[in-house]
């Protein structure tokens, strides 16, 4: 079983659409987690990191569920720019440093 | 700063030759991680370091891949001999070591084709 898993879609939405993305992972002793933005061409970049009581960067909103052990993200009033592959990261430091990444979800806001 | 630098940003090269891609973690992080991602199967950890010693190489392909990180600035990922199988983008990434919510930065990856 995949340490980190995500929906790929692709998720095809018009401007202003709210869009959600979900995640789990599948070791309870992961410790944090975030979601990083990979625009085409490009490294992966952080977008926000997720926190147990929920948080929220603007129109995006971070939540973690360690009891069922997902992580969302949701996307309010998407712009154009927001098309881009969104990944799921978890990191477990107890054997070491180690970050798991989804495979990244992908979203494409149209006109 | 300046970030995670790697060098070359592209490479090509001809099967059988030996390719080195080098990285420079952002100064005072701990944690340097070799990716290589491809369409065809996403974002894969190689191997990882912590405080210049390697960590988890499971992810490395085969022997004809080594890393090295003789110093805290600096590591290398070798390929050596190339195949064209090996053509992806390798990313080096840095992380300070030992506290949450500490997140990985990378670099802007190496473009690497195999003919």
């Amino acid at each position: 079983r995949k340490e980190v898993e995500q929906d790929p879609g692709p998720f095809n939405v018009p401007e202003g659409a709210t869009v959600a993305f979900n995640c789990t992972y599948s070791n309870s002793a992961s410790q944090s987690f975030f979601w990083y933005r990979q625009d085409c061409r490009k490294e992966p970049k952080l977008l926000m990191s997720v926190y147990s009581s929920g948080n929220e960067d603007g129109r995006f909103t971070a939540q973690l569920n360690r009891a069922s052990q997902y992580i969302s993200l949701l996307i309010r009033d998407s712009k154009l720019s927001d098309s881009a592959t969104y990944l799921c990261v978890v990191n477990k430091m107890d054997t070491g440093n180690q970050f798991y990444f989804g495979t990244g979800t992908s979203l494409t806001v149209i006109p | 700063d300046a970030g995670v630098i790697q060098s070359p940003r592209h490479e090509v090269t001809e099967m059988g030759q030996e390719v080195t891609l080098r990285c420079k973690p952002i100064s005072g992080h701990n944690s340097l991680f070799w990716y290589r991602q491809t369409m065809m199967r996403g974002l894969e950890l190689l191997i990882y370091f912590n405080n210049n010693v390697p960590i988890d190489d499971s992810g490395m392909p085969e022997d004809r891949f080594s890393a090295k990180m003789p110093n805290a600035s600096f590591s290398t990922l070798k390929i050596q001999p190339s195949e064209p199988r090996d053509s992806a983008v390798y990313f080096c990434a840095s992380s300070p070591l030992g506290g949450y919510q500490e997140t990985q930065y990378f670099g802007p990856g190496t473009r690497l084709l195999v003919l």
